[in-house]
């Protein structure tokens, strides 16, 4: 089945920087990868999500990439304010319909 | 975007008990729900695929007997966890996908604790 690993487990910036988080996947087949946002006991919220004919999709501050080539997709958040500290999911569909394969997660910190 | 509803949001119960529960579809009806287990600081382990009028499909190493899995109609799924024991307890969250855009939606989750 589909592998999805995602870099870095942490990742700790200033309020009005940027932050990129990365993800791997490796089924050739996926087309489509959401990115959530998960405060503490709460339920993943979907924030962007990308499929496989786009290369970059963006909303907001918030921005998606996508090299299929290379079977990688980033998350890049620009002017972090500290609401956005949270832990960010990538995710990709696999061969299953509707089957969704989770990256082990990134906790943001941002510092007021 | 589609709303999913999961009850109970916090459960606690004896060890040796067996605890339902409830996935559902508000405003769309979900052929499809997925059923996820999260330890602390961890990330959402797929346990299994609840498909309606039909079996559901079990990850490798969940225990189908342990963890019961009904899809009654378009809109419910529920989780039965039998005999509960203590390490059982965790963040269970479900998930639908919402046909019209083929999105996933989350659930609030269960937070179950066994004493």
């Amino acid at each position: 089945g589909e592998n999805v690993e995602q870099h870095p487990s942490t990742l700790s910036v200033q309020e009005g920087d940027s932050a990129v988080i990365k993800c791997t996947y490796s089924d050739s087949a996926s087309n489509y990868f959401p990115w959530y946002k998960q405060e503490l006991g709460k339920r993943p919220q979907l924030i962007i999500d990308i499929r496989s004919n786009v290369g970059e999709k963006k909303d907001q501050r918030i921005a998606v990439t996508l090299n299929k080539t290379a079977k990688h997709f980033s998350l890049h958040i620009t002017e972090t304010q500290p609401e956005d500290s949270a832990v960010y999911f990538c995710a990709a569909d696999g061969l299953n319909f509707n089957k969704f394969y989770f990256g082990s997660g990134t906790k943001l910190n941002v510092k007021p | 975007g589609a709303v999913v509803s999961q009850h109970p949001s916090r459960v606690i119960c004896k060890s040796g008990t067996s605890v339902k529960i409830e996935c559902r579809s508000l405003d769309f009806q979900a052929t499809t729900m997925f059923w996820y287990r999260q330890f602390p600081k961890q990330s959402l382990m797929l346990m299994a695929t609840s498909n309606e009028g039909s079996k559901a499909t079990y990850e490798q190493g969940v225990e189908k007997d342990k963890f019961l899995i009904n899809h009654a109609s378009l809109t419910l799924s529920t989780l039965t966890v039998t005999s509960a024991h203590p390490e059982d307890s965790s963040f269970y969250i479900c998930s639908a996908v919402y046909p019209s855009n083929e999105k996933l939606f989350f659930g609030s989750g269960t937070q179950l604790s066994v004493l």
